[in-house]
């Protein structure tokens, strides 16, 4: 029944060792996002895809990358990890807004992936 | 910029006292303004959607309410397994700006 599903849940990775997040959807959604969590933190937006379109946001440091290969898929990738990069990765998914209407576009998340850097 | 603003930061209560949380915001075009409940070391689950000033919505001992410029979630009667951080989101186009979210735990 998992709608957005993360892999692995937890990930533990070296100082400057690159590392792939991943993320699955089984809604169809046109829209992929991905998070960072910091502890007792908001979680904020790294970037989108809309269908194959990527959105990145202006704050999101070089470091971070992301591929979406196919609708259902969608990967983070840290070239390098610091270890101000130890956080919850969440992945969300959404709709995505159409022309034909609707004024609100819900994201679902998943469980989200832990990431700690030694 | 969109802001986002929970109050309080955390708030402990008896299982059965009543209480509200609040989601203060200022957004030039708001779309929606979401709740969310998250449990610790998962991702936050969706609760409400909340489209227009005046409008209300209700799942078990949870109420959302919205005004033009804050909503509050109501929690009637709660019980310790309503022990979570619940975070407030506005939607403006296509981004969610979240507010800090309130550490809520229902004591037994």
């Amino acid at each position: 029944d998992a709608m957005v599903i993360q892999n692995p849940r937890y990930q533990v990775t070296q100082f400057g060792k690159p590392v792939t997040l991943s993320c699955s959807q089984t809604l169809n959604h046109n829209v992929m996002y991905w998070y960072q969590q910091k502890s007792s933190q908001a979680p904020k937006l790294l970037f989108h895809y809309y269908d194959k379109d990527f959105n990145n946001e202006a704050d999101t440091p070089d470091n971070f990358q992301s591929r979406r290969p196919n609708t259902s898929f969608c990967f983070l990738d840290i070239r390098s990890p610091g270890l101000g990069d130890a956080a919850m990765y969440l992945c969300a998914t959404s709709r995505g807004f159409t022309t034909s209407g609707g004024s609100t576009d819900t994201q679902y998340f998943g469980p989200g992936t832990r990431l700690t850097v030694l | 910029e969109d802001q986002v603003t929970q109050s309080p930061e955390a708030l402990r209560l008896q299982e059965g006292e009543s209480s509200s949380l609040n989601c203060s915001y200022t957004v030039s075009g708001l779309r929606g303004l979401f709740w969310y409940r998250q449990d610790p070391g998962k991702g936050p689950e969706f609760l409400f959607t909340l489209y227009s000033a005046g409008e209300e919505k209700e799942k078990e001992r949870l109420k959302a309410t919205l005004t033009k410029k804050e909503s509050f979630l109501h929690i009637t009667a709660p019980k310790p397994e309503d022990s979570a951080t619940y975070l407030c989101a506005v939607q403006e186009r296509s981004r969610l700006t979240f507010g800090e979210g309130t550490q809520l735990t229902v004591n037994p």
